[in-house]
């Protein structure tokens, strides 16, 4: 299995700065297959990010994505209070699709 | 607007068969993979497996032959069983609609929890 790590596991921030999350994968994995996704607490996943760098319908463009091969960025601009929750990435090019153990972003 | 809803049981008991149906709106199902996904509480997320547009299926072999899943010819609706249940299976259950690229759209989630 494709073993994807996530860091760093919490981030703690205030309103208006930049956050980047890393998310490096065990082998090398296609960038078309590289998902970041944003959960709230109690939400379903929502789809931030697909095929490494394509923002999803509605997403700001404070949101943005990057990386090849093994390593995977997801960067947020101008960080905002109801950017707080979870960040997950995802890939879905190797059978069976694995997610990071995900990054929790806190706004002080 | 693409809509999924999750229903089934809340609660299932030990060596007991989990059994979930996804229902799908305003949506085709060509194109696109429907995916059972995962949640056990305070953890992450795990992909259980899909049901392809095209009627094959593919599923995580760490759930070791224990998953099925399967659409009605409507295309409304995908089903998820789990059999042989422990406590371990207990997590909330998402349904999604994928592509190779990402999930864009998710049920809201139902709760299923092991327990005699």
């Amino acid at each position: 299995d494709i073993v994807l790590t996530q860091s760093p596991d919490t981030l703690s921030l205030s309103p208006g700065e930049g956050a980047t999350l890393s998310c490096r994968a065990s082998r090398r994995i296609t960038s078309r297959s590289l998902a970041w996704y944003q959960q709230r607490p109690g939400q379903a996943p929502r789809l931030l990010i697909s095929g490494a760098s394509s923002r999803a319908t509605g997403i700001p463009d404070r949101f943005s994505g990057g990386g090849s091969g093994t390593d995977f960025t997801l960067t947020i601009d101008r960080l905002a209070p109801e950017d707080s929750a979870i960040y997950y990435c995802h890939q879905l090019g190797h059978s069976p699709q694995t997610f990071g153990q995900g990054t929790t972003v806190e706004i002080k | 607007q693409v809509q999924l809803q999750e229903s089934g049981s809340g609660l299932v008991k030990p060596s007991e068969t989990l059994s979930l149906t996804c229902s799908v709106s305003s949506a085709s199902f060509s194109n696109y993979f429907w995916n059972w996904i995962r949640q056990p509480p305070g953890k992450g997320l795990e992909w259980i497996g899909y049901l392809s547009y095209s009627g094959s299926t593919n599923y995580n072999p760490s759930l070791r032959g224990r998953v099925s899943i399967s659409g009605d010819t409507s295309h409304t609706r995908f089903s998820l069983t789990l059999s042989s249940v422990t406590a371990a299976d207990t997590a909330v259950y998402y349904c999604a609609r994928s592509t190779f690229s990402g999930a864009d759209v998710w049920g809201q989630g139902t709760l299923v929890t092991v327990s005699s």
